[in-house]
């Protein structure tokens, strides 16, 4: 089974800065099954990257991902005021376990 | 728009049992995958289980026999049967339904959260 890190857990940021947050796997899986989420509090998490560089409908251009094997990186490029939340790395596909990292608090310096 | 709406979150006692339903519109349940995710307070996602379209279903470790899903396609509507309720399963419950095509594939929509509080 898969176990997915993230890091930082916490970052700390100012709005109109860039924010880069780590996903990494135990073992190598291939790229179309890495999913961003983003979960604000009271909110279902919704889907902001999908195949680990697709942005979803309704995502900004500010969100971008990258990486591939065993490392994955949610990069946004200038950070807005709805941009802070937690953030989940998810590996999907067509087998479970579905696994999901630990999650990264993205919060307001 | 395709949507799921989540019920049956209460208050039990461990070693109880409660049922959650996860009812969609605007698509049907046996055409597609839907997983239950829980988050504890304060915690991380964790996928608990999936139904297949075809009606495969799989569960997580930690719940394995213990817990069941299940769908009624007359009403569109998958379960979530959960068995010897534990401390450790209190949280609240999302279930979602996997999107994408060609291999890529992610959750969503998601249903609003129904919460279970064992105590």
């Amino acid at each position: 089974e898969v176990v997915l890190t993230q890091s930082p857990g916490t970052l700390s940021l100012s709005p109109g800065e860039r924010a880069t947050l780590s996903c990494r796997a135990s073992e190598s899986f291939g790229s179309s099954y890495l999913v961003w989420y983003q979960q604000k509090p009271g909110q279902a998490p919704r889907v902001l990257i999908y195949g680990a560089s697709r942005r979803s409908t309704g995502t900004p251009d500010r969100f971008s991902g990258s990486g591939s094997g065993t490392d994955f990186t949610l990069t946004i490029s200038r950070l807005e005021p709805e941009d802070f939340a937690v953030y989940y790395c998810q590996k999907s596909g067509s087998s479970p376990p579905f696994t999901f990292g630990q999650g990264t608090k993205l919060e307001i310096k | 728009e395709a949507q799921l709406e989540n019920s049956g979150g209460d208050l039990a006692q461990p070693g109880g049992s409660l049922r959650l339903s996860c009812a969609a519109s605007g698509f049907t349940v046996n055409t597609n995958y839907i997983s239950w995710v829980r988050q504890a307070p304060g915690k991380g996602l964790e996928w608990v289980a999936t139904i297949y379209s075809g009606g495969t279903t799989y569960t997580a470790d930690s719940v394995k026999g213990r817990v069941t899903i299940s769908r009624d396609d007359s009403k569109n509507t998958v379960y979530l049967q959960m068995n010897i309720l534990r401390v450790e399963d209190t949280a609240t419950y999302y279930c979602a339904r996997r999107g994408g095509d060609h291999g890529f594939y992610y959750f969503d929509p998601w249903g609003q959260g129904t919460p279970v509080i064992v105590s």
